[in-house]
């Protein structure tokens, strides 16, 4: 089965600093989402896109992030200056048409620690 | 109770047992659906029941909704040690507006099948 791909699988940054998370949707899917997960809590919707612009994104997803497809194939997420409470597993999603009832697919994360 | 709320948060059973999870949540959804997750791993889509469904089945997985309760069950027949894992239900709201992909996760409930 085609599924999506995070790079790294696990980054350690300094506060302050910025990082980009990178994925690689499935190929035929058009809508991409990130999300996130505090050790220990809930998984957290960040932001949907489609066609190069942000569908929705949540409360969490403040002006210190950002989200670009720099090609036909990459999905990056931005953290520009990262703060020690940014510290959590962020997982990359898409889905093939964005319509209700379809199911996501999701990557295998990037564990981001904040020290 | 938040929306998306599994109960119980762990679940120890023997190979062979049934494994039952619930889950809660509170808005009016389109959807439920429940995903796995294998420790440090990314998650796995298991199955989808819409909201004018009563129960759906995938292999050894029976899903139930009860909307009028706002809940919904998963029951795993015939467990496998390879089952231990997290189980998360997350829904799909029916709020104007809100985009596709945008699922509210629950806590999750740890299962561990016993070989």
């Amino acid at each position: 089965e085609p599924e999506v791909t995070q790079t790294p699988s696990h980054q350690v940054t300094q506060m302050g600093q910025e990082v980009i998370l990178r994925c690689v949707p499935i190929s035929n899917h058009l809508y991409f989402y990130w999300y996130r997960q505090i050790l220990g809590q809930k998984v957290e919707f960040l932001v949907s896109f489609y066609n190069n612009e942000i569908s929705e994104k949540s409360e969490i997803f403040d002006d210190q992030f950002s989200v670009e497809r720099p090609d036909g194939s990459n999905f990056t997420l931005k953290i520009r200056s990262t703060k020690l409470e940014d510290s959590a597993m962020y997982f990359c999603a898409s889905s093939e048409a964005g319509q209700f009832n379809e199911k996501l697919f999701f990557g295998s994360g990037t564990q981001l620690s904040v020290l | 109770s938040q929306q998306g709320e599994e109960d119980p948060q762990a679940l120890s059973i023997q190979e062979g047992e049934n494994a039952t999870m619930n889950c809660s949540y509170k808005t009016s959804i389109n959807n439920l659906q429940w995903y796995r997750q294998n420790s440090g791993r990314g998650l796995v889509h298991l199955i989808l029941i819409r909201s004018n469904e009563r129960e759906k089945h995938s292999g050894r997985l029976r899903v139930t909704l009860d909307t009028s309760k706002k809940s919904s069950s998963l029951l795993i027949t015939a467990s496998r040690a390879a089952d231990t894992a997290s189980y998360f239900c997350a829904t799909a709201d029916n709020a104007g507006g809100t985009s596709y992909g945008k699922l509210t996760f629950g806590q999750g409930t740890i299962l561990t099948v016993h070989p």
